[in-house]
């Protein structure tokens, strides 16, 4: 069984660039969530993706955005990066996401650090 | 907004002893989830309790909720200097939109 991989592990960008953060989710999981988790605090929810269409979004600016492929797999987009973007993305895989964000178990990825100069 | 608050935001505690976490939170849930992060890492789920239990066990983890008063404790006993991480409780909300909105978490050392 493979777990979550998150690419890259460790990036730097400048303000106003943008990002593309990749995430493979664990083998058999169909849904995807993505989270944000600045220093010191907990995950914050960005959206989550279910057989490739979005289903359940926190309270994120559209800047954030991101697709899910046929085998599962998901991308997070950051346009316009901010100072306070700079943050641990979560990857995030699960069972069953089909009626809205996942409230059962998540597996989570590594992350990848956002650096924003 | 983090729905679930932790209680103590650090603990520090001997190899051997008892170590427990408290969670408090505010809306009504359909479960409560326990995590651990070691270093900035990804996160690793420890357990789950539905509304409708009130203990679970798991190897060296006991579980407790109250959904009365709102609040859950994880206890980790015999600690071992491996269980140095952060702690975070996941709530599930009842309802339309319902996500899992993590706390703040603790940063539990176990000093050898």
């Amino acid at each position: 069984e493979t777990g979550v991989t998150q690419s890259p592990t460790h990036l730097i960008k400048t303000r106003g660039q943008q990002v593309t953060l990749r995430c493979s989710s664990q083998s058999g999981h169909n849904t995807v969530s993505w989270y944000q988790q600045a220093l010191g605090q907990g995950p914050q929810f960005i959206f989550q993706y279910y057989r490739e269409e979005e289903n359940g979004r926190g309270n994120f600016p559209p800047r954030f955005s991101g697709l899910q492929f046929p085998n599962y797999s998901s991308e997070l987009n950051v346009n316009a990066l901010e100072l306070d973007d700079s943050a641990l993305y979560l990857c995030a895989s699960s069972l069953g996401g089909g009626w809205g964000p996942s409230t059962g178990e998540l597996f989570f990825g590594e992350g990848s650090r956002l650096t924003v100069l | 907004s983090q729905q679930g608050e932790e209680d103590p935001q650090a603990l520090s505690i001997q190899e051997g002893e008892n170590a427990t976490m408290n969670c408090s939170y505010k809306t009504s849930i359909n479960n409560l989830q326990w995590y651990r992060q070691n270093s900035g890492r990804g996160l690793v789920h420890l357990i789950l309790i539905r509304s409708n239990e009130r203990e679970k066990h798991s190897g060296r983890l006991r579980v407790t909720l109250d959904t009365s008063k709102k609040s859950s404790s994880l206890l980790i006993t015999a600690s071992r200097a491996a269980d140095t991480a952060s702690y975070f409780c996941a709530t599930a909300s009842t309802g339309a939109n319902s996500k899992l909105t993590f706390g703040k978490g603790i940063t539990l050392s176990v000093r050898p």
